[in-house]
């Protein structure tokens, strides 16, 4: 298996635009993860979907923010306007049962940076 | 509020010289701690996963603990190869979710 594919790997763009950011999860896997990677405040969980369907997404920033799993094999995190403050590494993480017990693979990740 | 704090932030070794990394944690009911290992540019790679006080899992020259307050990831005999970003994360109960360490950054040089 090509393990979870993300693209695209770095995207620049400027303030006020919109960012979609694509993840393809391992197939099989009923669970993904979209988290988010900065410095200041490390690995953070932004999304997590069980069988395509939202189940915690408390960890979205704000209303800007929003995430689509339409099937099995895909899933898309959109930022709408983009800020600067949103510049980090996104990750999509998928894993082969329900919830957090279960080891996750990770995808090489998203670098976004706004200006 | 779930607390993980991972120390030292960043470690140098030579090869050979073994070394233990310390997660520690405040959580409420704990139902796993993770071990990831994250290379520069790329995702985090999982290592291990414990679930109780006790608990000792190995692989090639690492060795993860568990304890009721804290884990190690002992390294032995480290190679360059094993520089890396290592990532420790719990699943607690009451979070329902995994919360992320900050790293222990670790530099092996020959």
């Amino acid at each position: 298996d090509a393990g979870v594919i993300q693209s695209p790997r770095h995207e620049v763009t400027e303030m006020g635009q919109e960012v979609t950011l694509r993840c393809k999860p391992i197939s099989g896997h009923n669970s993904l993860f979209w988290y988010r990677q900065t410095m200041m405040r490390g690995l953070e969980l932004l999304i997590y979907f069980n069988n395509n369907v939202p189940i915690d997404d408390s960890g979205m920033p704000e209303d800007r923010f929003s995430a689509k799993m339409p099937n099995a094999s895909f899933s898309t995190l959109k930022i709408q306007p983009s800020e600067p403050r949103d510049s980090a590494v996104y990750f999509c993480a998928s894993s082969p049962g329900q919830g957090f017990s279960y080891e996750q693979y990770f995808g090489p990740g998203t670098r976004l940076t706004v200006t | 509020e779930d607390q993980v704090t991972q120390s030292p932030e960043a470690l140098r070794l030579q090869e050979g010289e073994s070394s233990s990394l310390n997660c520690s944690y405040t959580v409420s009911g704990l139902r796993g701690l993770f071990w990831y290992r994250q290379d520069p540019g790329k995702g985090p790679e999982f290592l291990f996963t414990l679930y109780s006080a006790g608990e000792e899992k190995e692989k090639e020259r690492l060795k993860a603990t568990l304890t009721k307050k804290e884990s190690f990831l002992h390294i032995t005999a480290p190679k360059p190869e094993d520089s890396a970003t290592y990532l420790c994360a719990v699943l607690t109960g009451t979070a329902s979710k995994l919360t992320f360490g900050t790293g222990t950054r670790l530099q092996v040089t020959l």
